[in-house]
């Protein structure tokens, strides 16, 4: 069975600073989704990035892009510009490309504080 | 929007009696999940199903039961309440199997049983 592992509980940023939130993973599968999910107060899951394994390229969403080593399996995410509304819980989370059910593994979760 | 509803919202149940969270969707996606949220625990699965009447267990599933026999509506139930079931349940739905669409969640529904 995969596994997600976020090491971070939480972490602290300066608005307009820049952080990265750590996610490592364990599986046996080549073909692979990974993805950061952001949940801000509301607890309203929202999608932040998704990388597929297959893809040698890190996925970027404007302020957001993520640093994914696939040899290390680690999937790191990276905020520039930290602003006040990144405050939220982010979880990292995975999903096989190849067994039935599309189903996500997620990590633990990292608590995101922004300091103005 | 991903056109999920989740019922109730909140709800306060005693231990021991049966409960029903209901999930409905409008996108007439296939997959449908529950999820619970814990701390220190990010998201588990409790069920899933691929189809109607389709369903199968994840990672947390005793004491939790599941029935879809619409495709928009995925039933969870507690049989039994317990104060290890407090919790918060999201229902999430995908589109097709093993592409590389996006998972989306419902807003969640706060449970605690006393």
């Amino acid at each position: 069975a995969q596994t997600v592992t976020q090491s971070q509980p939480e972490m602290s940023v300066q608005e307009a600073e820049t952080v990265t939130l750590s996610c490592t993973y364990d599986t046996s599968e080549s073909d692979y989704y990974l993805f950061w999910y952001k949940q801000p107060p509301s607890r309203q899951m929202i999608l932040v990035i998704r990388q597929e394994a297959y893809k040698q390229q890190n996925a970027t969403e404007n302020r957001f892009s993520v640093n994914f080593q696939k040899a290390a399996k680690s999937f790191s995410l990276k905020i520039s510009d930290s602003q006040l509304g990144d405050a939220a819980m982010y979880f990292c989370a995975y999903r096989s490309a190849v067994e039935y059910g599309n189903k996500l593994v997620f990590g633990a979760g990292t608590i995101l504080r922004v300091k103005s | 929007d991903a056109g999920i509803t989740q019922s109730p919202r909140h709800k306060v149940t005693e231990t021991g009696t049966p409960v029903t969270l209901r999930c409905h969707q409008t996108e007439n996606h296939r997959y449908m999940y529950w999820y619970r949220q814990d701390p220190g625990h990010g998201l588990r699965l409790i069920h899933y199903s691929y189809g109607v009447k389709d369903t199968d267990k994840g990672e947390v599933s005793d004491g939790y039961s599941v029935s879809r026999s619409k495709t928009e509506d995925f039933l969870l139930t507690l049989e039994s309440a317990t104060s290890s079931q407090t919790s918060v349940y999201f229902c999430a739905i995908s589109w097709a199997r093993n592409s590389g669409n996006t998972i989306y969640f419902g807003e969640g529904s706060w449970l605690t049983v006393v």
